[in-house]
C-alpha cells in the first residue's frame, strides 16, 4: 500500500531564506506527483505537477523534483515571504487517484 | 471563471441525518473526485468517477454514497451510517490521462460538515 511521508512536519523560517520541503512515498510505480498549497479553512491550490516522463519543474520561485529510484520528491522554495506561510501537501498518483502526505506546515517570519 | 464550486462552506447535520454535498465543476473535467481531510491526518479519497454513470470506491466509501449523472456534478451523500462524520469535505477534478495518469487535480474550496 502506498504511503506518503513529509518532512518536516511543521517549519519556521525568517523571511527571504530559501528552504526545502520533503516528500518520500513507499511505492516507486508512482505514475506522476504534485504539490499543493492549503491555506487554514481552503481548498488545495496546485502548485506543480510533475509528469511520469518528467524529473522536475519550475514556477517562479518554487522547484519540484522527483526522484522515482529514491522514492523522493522535493519542494524548493527561494527567498521565502510571509506570504508564502500556508500547509504544503505533496501527492504521488497511481492508478487513477492521488495519495496524499499529511503536510508540511510554513511560516515565513516577516 | 472555470473552476470548482462546492456548497454548502459549512453545514451542520444531528445525528441520524443524511446530508447532500454539492460539487459542480465547468472545467470539462471527466474526472471528479471526493476526499475527506481530518486534523493530522492526509487526505483520504471517499469515492472517484472517471466518467458520466460511473464511480468507484476509495480508501474510506462506507457510510457515503454518489452518483454521476452529468459530467459537471458529482454530489457526495452522507448517509447515518457513516459513524464520524465530521470532518471537511473535498471535491477535486481533473482530465483523466487514461488507465494510470490521474492527470492534475484542482480543488474545489471545501464544504465543512459538522454532526451535533
Amino acid at each position: 500500500k502506498q504511503e506518503v511521508t513529509q518532512i518536516p512536519a511543521a517549519l519556521s523560517v525568517p523571511e527571504g531564506e530559501n528552504l526545502v520541503l520533503n516528500c518520500s512515498f513507499t511505492d516507486s510505480a508512482i505514475y506522476n506527483l504534485q504539490w499543493f498549497r492549503q491555506d487554514p479553512g481552503k481548498g488545495l491550490t496546485s502548485l506543480l505537477l510533475i509528469q511520469s516522463s518528467q524529473r522536475e519543474q519550475t514556477s517562479g520561485r518554487l522547484n519540484a523534483s522527483l526522484d522515482k529510484s529514491s522514492g523522493r520528491s522535493t519542494l524548493y522554495i527561494a527567498a521565502s515571504q510571509p506570504g508564502d506561510s500556508a500547509t504544503y501537501l505533496c501527492a504521488g498518483g497511481a492508478t487513477n487517484k492521488l495519495i496524499f502526505g499529511t503536510g508540511t506546515l510554513l511560516a515565513v517570519q516577516p | 471563471d472555470g473552476g470548482i464550486t462546492q456548497s454548502p462552506k459549512y453545514l451542520f447535520r444531528k445525528e441520524g441525518q443524511n446530508v447532500t454535498l454539492s460539487c459542480e465543476q465547468n472545467l470539462n473535467h471527466d474526472a471528479m473526485y471526493w476526499y475527506r481531510q481530518d486534523p493530522g491526518q492526509g487526505l483520504r479519497l471517499i469515492y472517484y468517477s472517471q466518467i458520466v454513470n460511473d464511480f468507484q470506491k476509495g480508501d474510506i466509501a462506507e457510510g457515503y454514497s454518489v452518483s454521476r449523472e452529468k459530467k459537471e456534478s458529482f454530489p457526495l451523500t452522507v448517509t447515518s451510517a457513516q459513524k464520524n462524520p465530521t470532518a471537511f469535505y473535498l471535491c477535486a477534478s481533473s482530465i483523466a490521462q487514461g488507465a494510470r495518469d490521474t492527470g492534475e487535480l484542482f480543488f474545489g474550496e471545501g464544504s465543512r460538515l459538522t454532526v451535533l
